[in-house]
């Protein structure tokens, strides 16, 4: 199975900041990483797919970019509603489908 | 409106079963593949089964294959879970997520407010 690995694994940033997350796939996945935002109690919200094309209705704040084995998901200016923790998953090779530890943002 | 409602869980003893319903509404359930993910307390996701529209289809993580049975009715719009010989480690939240394709990308679009399941004596 390909493994996916996020850093960091938290952050602390302040609102307004820009927060870069990374994930790192085993082997070389293309672009065939997807994003999600998960907040405490809630279920996973699809942000981005194919590394870099944004879900409908997500801020544009928001952006993913990569490929190969290395992407990055980024929030240009962190909102309070951001504060939450993110998993990239990859689809390149299924099943298994593989989600990344998570990267929790939180409140400086 | 895509809605997934879970529902199904609870305490359970180890060695003990537990059947999960997912039902779908707000768009055509037998146009989509269909997975369960859970997550256990205070831990990252982890995918569990697959099944695809028509059900002919299905994947299992190792850690529940052969112990895990996953069905759906698409007359009845909904997604199954049966769980049998539970164990410790499968206490989690297990969600139902909807599958979707585009252009050879595959991703989770709309998931399920979680069901909880806890298994210990």
């Amino acid at each position: 199975a390909i493994r996916m690995t996020q850093s960091p694994s938290s952050l602390s940033a302040s609102t307004g900041d820009r927060v870069t997350i990374t994930c790192r796939a085993s082997q070389g996945i293309s672009s065939y990483l997807a994003w999600y935002q998960q907040k405490p109690g809630k279920a996973p919200k699809l942000l981005i797919y194919a590394a870099s094309t944004l879900q409908s209705g997500v801020p544009s704040r928001f952006s993913g970019s990569g490929s190969g084995t290395d992407f990055t998901l980024t929030i240009s200016c962190l909102q309070s509603e951001d504060f939450a923790t993110y998993y990239c998953q990859q689809y390149y090779s299924y099943p298994p489908w593989t989600f990344g530890q998570g990267t929790k943002v939180e409140i400086k | 409106e895509v809605q997934l409602v879970e529902s199904g869980g609870g305490l359970v003893q180890p060695g003990g079963s537990l059947r999960l319903s997912c039902a779908a509404s707000g768009f055509t359930f037998s146009s989509y593949e269909m997975n369960w993910v859970r997550q256990a307390p205070g831990k990252g996701l982890e995918w569990v089964s697959y099944i695809s529209s028509s059900g002919s289809t299905i994947y299992y993580a190792d850690s529940v294959k052969g112990r895990f049975t996953i069905s759906r009715d698409n007359a009845k719009n909904s997604l199954y879970l049966q769980m049998n010989s539970l164990r410790a480690e499968d206490t989690a939240v297990y969600y139902c997520a909807r599958g979707d394709i585009v252009v050879l990308n595959y991703y989770f679009d709309y998931w399920g407010q979680g069901t909880l399941v806890t298994v210990s004596s």
